[in-house]
Formats: structure tokens, C-alpha cells, sequence
């Protein structure tokens, strides 16, 4: 079964830090993209950042582009993402996704995980 | 950016009805759209991708279609479970990946 479990998350002030990782099992990791998508409280879904299974292409939202960092350990089957000078605005649940494709994005998540809760605040 | 607009933002119906949500991209996206359920405290779960491909383990009464800018979520007949947010989402070009604002399926 495939699996994704995010862990990380919590309060941390404006202009703080943060990693979260996201471990992934029942699959060959190496051999799919994946995604992180966040959901602020009562709203919609947004796209955060993506990555190869390679990782060598990444791609980010203009909301976190040079704060965010996301990358991958194929060794151990987790992705992560370094999240940099943190706001209020980017209080959410953080989900990790697996692409329905292969290596390269194809953009479609098809497994999430449950999420792991990011608050900014002072 | 392509902005996706899913209309309506509420809909209520009984089970066993058949429920239309639509998603209307702000330019073309070819057939490069997918539709996602969200049940209250849950993850997202992929429902259709490619406007009209069910994902792994979806019932048959869920299906989609359309191609360009006008798209539909066709719930044939409405299970207790099905009452949830769904979310359309765009790849056409990206990034970014862009979602619509969802549609509330509430019970009547």
C-alpha cells in the first residue's frame, strides 16, 4: 500500500524556519515526482512546489519562490521542504503528494498524505 | 496564470440525485484537468484526471468531461459518502499548478 506520512510542522514565529519531511513507502520513491500542496484554514488548495524523481527539476509558487526549498533523499524514500522566512500568510496544512506520472511532474497528484499543520504566529 | 473558476460554490441534493459541478479554465487547457474530493478532515483524494481518466479505485458513477475551457464532475447517483468539497485542477501550463476554489456538495 502506498503510504506518505508528513511530519514537521508547528508554531513558529514571523520570519522563523521550518523543515518538513514527508516519508514515503509502498512504491519505488525514486522513480516518481512529487509535490507539496497546501490548504490554508477554511480555504482552497494551493500548489507549493514540485520536484523530478531525480531531482534534478524543481519548481515553486511565486507565493514561496526563494524561501522555500524543496528537495529529496532517495536513500531514505523522504521529501522534504525547507521553509525560510516564514509569514502568517503561510499558515496551513502542508500535504505531500505522489505523481501519478513517473520521474518527470505530470502534475496530477494521485496519493496524498494527511498533512502536517504549519502555524506562524507570534 | 490560468485561473479556474468551479461554479457553483454550494450545491445541495439528496442522495441518490445526480450532481453537475463545473470548471471553467480562463484559457485553454486542453484535456489536462483533474477533479478531487475532499471529505471534512481528510486529504484530498484524485477522483479524474485528463478531464475523463477515473483514478485507481474510483466508483463508476463518478466521471468527468469536457476539453478547452468548460469542464464537468458528473455524480450519477449521489452516496451518503459523496458529500463532500471538490476541487478541479489545471496542468496544462505550469507552473504553477493552479486549483479552482471548489464546490461545496452539501445534503439537502
Amino acid at each position: 500500500e502506498v503510504q506518505l506520512l508528513e511530519s514537521g510542522g508547528g508554531l513558529v514565529q514571523p520570519g522563523g524556519s521550518l523543515r518538513l519531511s514527508c516519508a514515503a513507502s509502498g512504491f519505488t520513491f525514486s522513480t516518481y515526482a512529487m509535490t507539496w500542496v497546501r490548504q490554508a484554514p477554511g480555504k482552497g488548495l494551493e500548489w507549493v512546489s514540485s520536484i523530478s524523481g531525480s531531482a534534478t527539476n524543481t519548481y515553486y509558487a511565486d507565493s514561496v519562490k526563494g524561501r522555500f526549498t524543496i528537495s529529496r533523499d532517495n536513500s531514505k524514500n523522504t521529501l522534504y521542504v525547507q521553509m525560510n522566512t516564514l509569514r502568517a500568510e503561510d499558515t496551513a496544512v502542508y500535504y505531500c503528494a505522489k505523481d501519478l506520472g513517473g520521474v518527470v511532474p505530470a502534475a496530477i497528484a494521485d496519493v496524498w498524505g494527511q498533512g502536517t499543520t504549519v502555524t506562524v504566529s507570534s | 496564470e490560468i485561473v479556474l473558476t468551479q461554479s457553483p460554490a454550494t450545491l445541495s441534493l439528496s442522495p441518490g440525485e445526480r450532481a453537475t459541478l463545473s470548471c471553467r479554465a480562463s484559457q485553454s487547457v486542453n484535456n489536462y484537468l483533474a477533479w478531487y474530493q475532499q471529505r471534512p478532515g481528510q486529504a484530498p483524494r484524485l477522483l479524474i484526471y485528463d478531464a475523463s481518466n477515473r483514478a485507481t479505485g474510483i466508483p463508476a458513477r463518478f466521471s468527468g468531461s469536457g476539453s478547452g475551457t468548460d469542464f464537468t464532475l458528473t455524480i450519477s447517483s449521489l452516496e451518503p459518502e459523496d458529500f463532500a468539497v471538490y476541487y478541479c485542477q489545471q496542468r496544462s501550463n505550469w507552473p504553477p499548478i493552479t486549483f479552482g476554489q471548489g464546490t461545496r456538495l452539501e445534503i439537502k
